[in-house]
């Protein structure tokens, strides 16, 4: 069965920085694009940024924009999320999420066809 | 405020038909396909449809997807208690963002 398993997740004061982890396995990691995205306490998905296969191409909300580093090491089945700068209104569950298709963006995806269970993220002083 | 706009909360009995509508403009919705999700209590999102009316295989039958123009609807027959959860419909965004529903909560009465 795919596994994702997201880590890192934790309280941090606004102004810092976090580095989430997604750790996966049962699926060839470097066919799929990946994905990040978050749920406020008690509110709706929001997409955050996803990646492609090769990380050839890379995306992200206005929201994180230049705040937010999305990474993959393929060699380790692994997706990353650097986040700095962090606000209070970046507080959610993040989930790791696999594409069914290769490429981030509109024009491959087959869905967000498995998600991990989340690592909830607290910005707060 | 979603990019997407979808009812926030939906019912209906066992056995009866209901249905979610997701409506959103020509730069989603209206180029791109519809993808939907539920979510238990609790619980990660899972996958219901893709490209507008695609079921991924373990979804049942009476899950059905469909588009038109800048809306898009999912429909739930046959009714069951355990489809009591969250349903959120998402698009690729030519402004090069995924975009999501704010989520429909449907209860079973």
């Amino acid at each position: 069965e795919v596994q994702l398993v997201e880590s890192g997740g934790g309280l941090v004061q606004p102004g810092r920085s976090l580095r989430l982890s997604c750790a996966t396995s049962k699926f060839t990691f470097d066919d799929y694009a990946m994905h990040w995205v978050r749920q406020a306490p008690g509110k709706g998905l929001e997409w955050v940024s996803g990646i492609s296969w090769d990380s050839g191409t890379i995306g992200y909300a206005d929201s994180v924009k230049g705040r937010f580093t999305i990474s993959r090491d393929n060699a380790k089945n692994s997706l990353y999320l650097q986040m700095h700068s962090l606000k209070a209104e970046d507080t959610a569950f993040y989930y790791c999420a696999k594409d069914g298709g290769l490429r981030y963006d509109g024009t491959t995806s087959l869905g967000l066809d498995y998600w991990g269970q989340g690592t909830l993220v607290t910005v707060s002083s | 405020q979603s990019v997407l706009t979808q009812p926030p909360s939906a019912s209906g009995t066992p056995g009866q038909r209901v249905t979610i509508s997701c409506s959103g403009s020509n730069s989603n919705v209206g180029s791109n396909y519809v993808y939907w999700y539920q979510q238990l209590p609790g619980t990660a999102p899972k996958l219901l449809i893709y490209r507008n009316s695609q079921r991924p295989s373990g979804v049942p039958g009476r899950f059905y997807g469909s588009k038109s123009g800048t809306s898009a609807s999912l429909a739930i027959s046959g009714l069951r208690s355990e489809d009591e959860a969250d349903y959120y419909c998402a698009s690729w965004d030519d402004s090069l963002s995924w975009v999501f529903g704010g989520g429909t909560k449907l209860t079973v009465l």
